[in-house]
């Protein structure tokens, strides 16, 4: 089975630029979250979706960043401009979260990851 | 206070030893735990979930105390190959919504 597929694995751009990040879910999982992760801070959740509506963006860092899911097997992440303290490995995942009423105990898969770097 | 902690380490162990990892957290309302490894520059990886009842998966044994608020990771007989750092993720419901907070990790050598 296909797992949760990253493009492009790496990007190397100049600060001001604009980043463009995707993710593809695994199939039949209806929530996605992307992480951003860094020496200093680690895995640092910036948003999650569940049926391809943001659910909590409260991790994004500023306006620069922004989300979407058009559907439930694609997503993407973008940075507009970019800066050289965006500079990290970005993580996308997937998982299948319960309905409402009951809790989640399904864990969420990785993809590959891109790593990111700002000139 | 973090909502999730992990001693950094590294824990330096030599194989077959057995070796003890805690990760607490500061949410009573947090609901399902997780262990993942992570290999340098990959992606973290599902090692195992995390129940009150406690569970084992070969070498590996993971325990749950809500009281304290803590889980918990032993590997027994560790091999080389257990060299990796090992983050503990907690999932809270808040507002309806799973939310998931990663530790920043334990990482763990293990020498010939």
């Amino acid at each position: 089975d296909a797992g949760v597929i990253q493009s492009p694995r790496h990007e190397v751009t100049e600060m001001g630029q604009e980043v463009t990040l995707r993710c593809k879910p695994i199939s039949g999982h209806n929530s996605l979250f992307w992480y951003r992760q860094t020496m200093m801070r680690g895995l640092e959740l910036l948003i999650y979706f569940n049926n391809n509506v943001p659910i909590d963006d409260s991790g994004m860092p500023e306006d620069r960043f922004s989300a979407k899911m058009p559907n439930a097997s694609f997503s993407t992440l973008k940075i507009q401009p970019s800066e050289p303290r965006d500079s990290a490995v970005y993580f996308c995942a997937s998982s299948l979260v319960q309905g409402a009423g009951g809790y989640s105990n399904q864990p969420q898969h990785f993809g590959d990851g891109t790593r990111l770097s700002i000139l | 206070r973090k909502e999730v902690e992990q001693d950094p380490g590294p824990f330096n162990v030599p194989e077959g030893a057995t070796v003890a990892f805690n990760c607490t957290y500061s949410n009573s309302a947090s609901q399902s735990f997780f262990w993942y490894r992570q290999d340098c520059r990959k992606e973290p990886k599902l090692l195992m979930s995390v129940y009150s009842s406690g569970n084992e998966d070969g070498r590996f044994t993971a325990q749950l105390n809500r009281a304290s608020q803590y889980i918990s990771l032993l590997i027994r007989d560790s091999k080389l190959s257990d060299s990796a750092t090992y983050l503990c993720v907690v999932i809270r419901l808040s507002g309806g919504s799973y939310i998931p907070t990663f530790g920043r990790g334990t990482s763990l050598i293990v020498h010939p």
